[in-house]
């Protein structure tokens, strides 16, 4: 099993403030990144796929960067919103024991909460 | 848009019941994940398909079973109920890298 690990667990921030936090993964055999955003009573949404080192990648106010030689990522909030509320998961894929599949590993996410 | 539906939002059930969680996916996609989520441990594979009648152990297999008769079926199965499944079960399906998630059903067992 990975070790993907998020921090901080949760957050919050006043409406307007830029906001990062932290996802690392193991360094060795790193094949993708995914980033998901999981707001409540909603199913997880997939917000980034990285694959390349020092690859970077935004979508609207939200971008994400990656570093494989040291394994992490780190995920970028411009100018938060209360709709950007959510918990934040990364999550990596290892190969399946039968190599028939990739399963995710996720990290234990990052519950972001934004004041109006 | 890819859509994956779970049979129920919200479940009851009593210890040692047996359980059935459905998840149907409509976009042919050939890989489907059963999760379950507890506070403070993100999202544990319980089970996952890469084709029909075909499955794999997760992280976390103990207590459950799976069936995928058909592509776009994968039902996860919880053959004695007990308190330490209560939890949020998610479902997701997948062709390339990204999963595609189903809303989840929170299951309760007293």
């Amino acid at each position: 099993i990975l070790n993907v690990e998020q921090s901080p667990q949760s957050l919050h921030v006043q409406e307007g403030d830029s906001t990062n936090f932290t996802c690392s993964f193991p360094s060795s055999n790193f094949y993708a990144l995914h980033w998901y955003r999981w707001e409540t009573a909603k199913s997880p949404e997939a917000l980034f796929v990285m694959t390349l080192n020092g690859d970077e990648k935004k979508k609207g106010r939200i971008s994400a960067t990656l570093n494989t030689k040291e394994g992490y990522s780190y995920l970028y909030i411009k100018g938060s919103q209360p709709e950007d509320s959510a918990t934040y998961l990364c999550a990596s894929p290892e190969a399946s024991s039968s190599g028939s599949a990739r399963q995710l590993t996720f990290g234990s996410g990052t519950q972001l909460t934004v004041l109006p | 848009d890819v859509k994956v539906t779970q049979s129920s939002r919200y479940l009851v059930k009593r210890t040692g019941e047996k359980v059935f969680l459905e998840c149907v996916q409509d976009m042919d996609h050939e890989n489907m994940f059963w999760y379950r989520q507890d506070p403070g441990l993100g999202l544990r594979l319980i089970y996952f398909s890469y084709d029909v009648k075909m499955k794999e152990k997760g992280d976390i297999p103990e207590g459950y079973s799976v069936s995928r008769e058909k592509k776009e079926r994968f039902s996860l199965i919880l053959e004695s109920a007990s308190t330490n499944q209560t939890s949020m079960y998610l479902c997701a399906s997948s062709w390339g890298l990204a999963q595609y998630f189903g809303p989840g059903t929170r299951l309760l067992v007293l």
